[in-house]
């Protein structure tokens, strides 16, 4: 149980086109949700948390014009990436907190490679 | 300030050979302690939570303890099959948020 099925798992752009990344929770809603970005070689780094039905919170540093976020239902968050350019390059990983506990469980990632 | 930091950042182990990871906190409020770990180019997969010091889990080659500044992973008898990187985070007593920590790159040669 508690699985959070994310896409697509890879994508290529152009510069200055903007891509959406998908964030599902499977078997349990997900008022919360949370999205990472992580660069080779290091850890994950929160950019936004994502509430249902009002607006996200961002991380400091964090373009929200850049980086929308929409949370409409207890079952989906989205990310777009807009105006997307290659230093947007990165693998951008959401998660969700589990129901009745205190763990946090993954979507698989997706690698976002701008050209 | 909260902190996360693990130690090492990289460790390669011959097949067999038994060590130690490392994850240091300095945060106000701890609730929980978890480790993950991440395979290349996928999100990370949940191993353990630990809430309080003195508590320890174990899963197959795998066993996490907990004090109250800092936590380890020991693994046992490591296969080539383990080799991934470790993550650890925490989450606090108030918010939604989780902090991790750098990771540890593992390698195990057969």
């Amino acid at each position: 149980g508690a699985v959070v099925s994310q896409h697509p798992s890879w994508v290529i752009c152009k510069s200055g086109t903007s891509v959406k990344i998908e964030c599902r929770s499977l078997d349990f809603q997900a008022t919360t949700m949370f999205w990472y970005r992580q660069f080779p070689k290091q850890s994950l780094m929160l950019m936004a948390t994502s509430n249902e039905g009002s607006k996200a919170t961002y991380e400091q540093g964090v373009e929200k014009d850049k980086f929308l976020i929409n949370h409409a239902s207890l079952t989906l968050s989205t990310l777009t990436v807009t105006s997307a350019h290659p230093e947007d390059s990165s693998f951008y990983i959401c998660s969700a907190r589990i129901q009745g506990g205190y763990g946090y469980t993954f979507g698989s990632g997706t690698r976002l490679t701008v050209v | 300030e909260d902190q996360v930091t693990q130690s090492p950042e990289a460790l390669r182990l011959q097949e067999g050979e038994s060590s130690s990871l490392n994850c240091s906190y300095t945060v106000s409020g701890l609730r929980g302690l978890f480790w993950y770990r991440q395979d290349p180019g996928k999100g990370p997969e949940f191993l353990f939570t630990l809430y309080s010091a003195g508590e320890e889990k174990e899963k197959e080659r795998l066993k996490a303890t907990l004090t109250k500044k800092e936590s380890f992973l020991h693994i046992t008898a490591p296969k080539p099959e383990d080799s991934a990187t470790y993550l650890c985070a925490v989450s606090l007593n108030t918010g939604n948020q989780f902090y991790f920590g750098t990771g540890t790159s593992l390698t195990v040669i057969p």
